[in-house]
């Protein structure tokens, strides 16, 4: 089956501590993005790549990071700069434009 | 310019009634236009999309109506059933902003049986 996985499904980070969360799709998709929504808000974006070893910034890129260097995976981590990373993550990816497609999230929790 | 307004916020509706739901943009150069619905806990799913070459797009119970001179698009959920109920956004796309999709805020829709 193509698609997107996300892990993990919750996560729990302790003030101070930086945490990864991975990003997967089987698309062959070229484009990948990670968008942070809160609750009873809509979607915001993190970051987005287009292609792989290249990736720009969204509209609330800091505290966060990510890489790409496999086509198949973009994993963004959350860092201890970002003050208020409770959340739910989203990834999704698309050929470059037109649907993209979701992932089922993960949802963040500081401690 | 590259906001997507969507309203209302929350919306109730009685089984088998008409859902409408508003989006107005300003930035002409969007020419790709989505709707997704998404459930509690879950990631968001492609409901229906247009582009501005049409006025009005249909799929089973769901119709996009687009207005381009009024820079708005609306989403019509015919016959409304509570399994409709969920999280509704739309979006727009723009090839001069890398295709990112922008989104609206959201729309909460309960269908009461």
């Amino acid at each position: 089956d193509g698609g997107i996985t996300q892990s993990p499904k919750y996560l729990f980070r302790k003030e101070g501590q930086n945490v990864t969360l991975s990003c997967e799709q089987n698309l062959n998709h070229d484009a990948m993005y990670w968008y942070r929504q809160d609750p009873g808000q809509g979607l915001r974006l993190i970051y987005y790549s287009q292609i792989v070893n290249d990736f720009q910034k969204g509209d609330i890129a800091e505290g966060y990071s990510v890489s790409r260097e496999k086509k198949e995976s973009f994993p963004l981590t959350v860092t201890s700069a970002q003050k208020n990373p409770t959340a739910f993550y989203l990834c999704a990816s698309n050929i470059y434009s037109g649907e993209q497609f979701f992932g089922p999230g993960t949802r963040l929790t500081v401690l | 310019q590259q906001q997507v307004k969507q309203s209302p916020q929350s919306l109730i509706v009685q089984k088998g009634g008409i859902s409408i739901i508003n989006c107005a943009y300003e930035n002409t150069a969007f020419d790709y236009f989505p709707w997704y619905q998404q459930f509690p806990g879950k990631g968001p799913a492609l409901l229906i999309a247009i582009r501005p070459d049409v006025s009005e797009k249909k799929e089973g119970r769901f119709t996009i109506s687009f207005n381009k001179s009024a820079k708005q698009f609306s989403l019509h959920i015919m016959d409304s059933q509570p399994g409709d109920s969920a999280t509704y956004f739309c979006a727009a796309e723009s090839p001069r902003s890398s295709y990112k999709l922008i989104f609206g805020s959201g729309t909460r829709l309960l269908v009461r049986p």
